[in-house]
């Protein structure tokens, strides 16, 4: 299962747009790119998902690059209730096989 | 989306004892069905994955005397942590994934807070 590699945290101010960069060198052709956010004492909650170029949904986007090493989560005008943890997840796109958690971006929006 | 629920979202034990908690696919048939548990601070650690009606399969490190996981059916999944210590106190959360359900996305249920004293 491909490794991913985030910021351990990010600080913003409220209304600004927050771009969080995960790298996933050894991504497999057939693997997926996921973004779950979590609260504190919450399961992680699904958020965008995408296999290459520009996905966007009412909550977020997800910018992939030609070559898939890497991807960009992108919120726009956050509030201080997007404070949560983000994590970037590769993998098969079955549902069979396990998501394997990297360490995650500590986000904290200020107001 | 799909839901996926826990039970209990939290309990307290005294060391020694077992505790069960389930985890409950409501809207879909769950296939396959996925334990973690999550440390204070930490990201969440597969434990193991269990199938409908086979036996779990457990990472490396789990032990699966202690981390007994049932998948009798295919909208329950139960973990019971046999003769439970201090040191299991953790937050455990499953997830589904299944008949029904949009593959490639995974269900998280609410986690289950376990504290052993």
């Amino acid at each position: 299962l491909a490794k991913t590699t985030q910021p351990i945290s990010m600080d913003s101010y409220e209304g600004q747009e927050v771009n969080i960069t995960c790298s996933h060198n050894n991504i497999a052709t057939n693997d997926y790119i996921t973004w779950y956010q979590q609260f504190p004492s919450q399961g992680p909650r699904f958020i965008i998902q995408g296999y290459k170029t520009k996905v966007t949904n009412e909550v977020a986007s997800l910018f992939i690059p030609a070559d898939r090493k890497s991807s960009t989560l992108s919120l726009p005008r956050v509030s201080l209730s997007d404070t949560a943890v983000y994590y970037c997840l590769v993998g098969g796109f079955s549902g069979n096989t396990p998501l394997v958690f990297g360490k995650g971006t500590r986000l904290s929006v200020i107001a | 989306g799909a839901v996926v629920s826990q039970h209990p979202s939290r309990v307290i034990c005294k060391s020694g004892t077992s505790v069960k908690i389930e985890c409950r696919s409501l809207d879909f048939q769950a296939t396959t069905m996925f334990w973690y548990r999550q440390f204070p601070k930490q990201s969440l650690m597969l434990m193991a994955t269990s199938n409908e009606g086979s036996k779990a399969t457990y990472e490396q490190g789990v032990e699966k005397d202690k981390f007994l996981i049932n998948h009798a059916s295919l909208t329950l999944s139960t973990l019971t942590v046999t003769s439970a210590h201090p040191e299991d106190s953790s937050f455990y959360i499953c997830s589904a994934s299944g008949q029904g359900a949009d593959t490639g996305e995974l269900f998280f249920g609410e986690g289950s807070r376990l504290t052993v004293l």
